[in-house]
C-alpha cells in the first residue's frame, strides 16, 4: 500500500526557514516523480515543485523560485522541501505527492498534508 | 504558464442526476506526439487531500466508479458525473501536466440539491 507521511510543518518565523519532510513506502521511490503541492486553507491548489525519478531535474513554481529548493534521498525513500526567506502568503496546506510516472504524469497518491503557518 | 478555468464555481444536481463540470486551458495541452491530452482530474473532500479521478483527460484511475467520465481534446474538458450521488459531494479540480508549473483549475464544488 501507498503511504505518504509528511512532517515538518508548524510555525515559521517571516524570513525564516523551514524544512519539510515526506516519508514514502509501498512503491519503489526511485522510479517515480515527486512533487509538493500546497493548498490555502479554504482555497485551491497550488502546485509548488516537482523532481524527477532521479532527481537530475527540479522544477519551481515563480512565486517560490530561489527560496524553496526540493530534493530526494533514495536510500531513505525521504522526500523534502527546504523553505527559505518565507512569507506570509506561503502560509498553507503542503502535500506530497507521487507521480504515476516520469515529471509529465499525474500525482496518483497523495499525503495528508502538513501545516505552515508564517507569521510573527 | 497554462491558465485553467473550471465552470461553473459551483453546482447542486438532485441524487440520481447528471453533472458536468468544465474546464478550459489557456493553451492546448495535446501532445502531437503522442496525441494525449495531458489533463487529470481530481476530487476533493473536506479534510482529504486531493484524489486522481481521471488523467489523459479520458483514462478512468483503477478504483474510480464507472459513472465518472472525462471527455475533450486540445483545450475543452468535461467530466461528468452520470448519476449523482451522495458520496460525491466534493471539489473538482482539473490540472494540466502538460508544462511546469503544472496549474490546477480553482475548483467546482459539487453538491446535493
Amino acid at each position: 500500500e501507498v503511504q505518504l507521511l509528511e512532517s515538518g510543518g508548524g510555525l515559521a518565523q517571516p524570513g525564516g526557514p523551514l524544512r519539510l519532510s515526506c516519508a514514502a513506502s509501498g512503491f519503489t521511490f526511485s522510479s517515480y516523480a515527486m512533487s509538493w503541492v500546497r493548498q490555502t486553507p479554504g482555497k485551491g491548489l497550488e502546485w509548488v515543485s516537482l523532481i524527477s525519478p532521479s532527481g537530475g531535474n527540479t522544477y519551481y513554481a515563480d512565486s517560490v523560485k530561489g527560496r524553496f529548493t526540493i530534493s530526494r534521498d533514495s536510500s531513505r525513500d525521504t522526500l523534502y522541501l527546504q523553505m527559505n526567506s518565507l512569507r506570509a502568503e506561503d502560509t498553507a496546506i503542503y502535500y506530497c505527492a507521487k507521480a504515476n510516472g516520469g515529471s509529465n504524469t499525474p500525482f496518483d497518491f497523495w499525503g495528508q498534508g502538513t501545516l505552515v503557518t508564517v507569521s510573527s | 504558464d497554462i491558465v485553467m478555468t473550471q465552470s461553473p464555481d459551483s453546482l447542486a444536481m438532485s441524487l440520481g442526476e447528471r453533472a458536468t463540470i468544465n474546464c478550459k486551458s489557456s493553451q492546448s495541452v495535446l501532445h502531437s506526439s503522442n496525441n494525449k491530452n495531458y489533463l487529470a482530474w481530481y476530487q476533493q473532500k473536506p479534510g482529504q487531500p486531493p484524489k486522481l479521478l481521471i488523467y489523459w483527460a479520458s483514462t478512468r484511475e483503477s478504483g474510480v466508479p464507472d459513472r465518472f467520465s472525462g471527455s475533450g481534446s486540445g483545450t475543452d474538458f468535461t467530466l461528468t458525473i452520470s448519476s449523482l450521488q451522495a458520496e460525491d459531494v466534493a471539489v473538482y479540480y482539473c490540472q494540466q501536466y502538460y508544462r511546469t508549473p503544472f496549474t490546477f483549475g480553482p475548483g467546482t464544488k459539487v453538491d446535493i440539491k
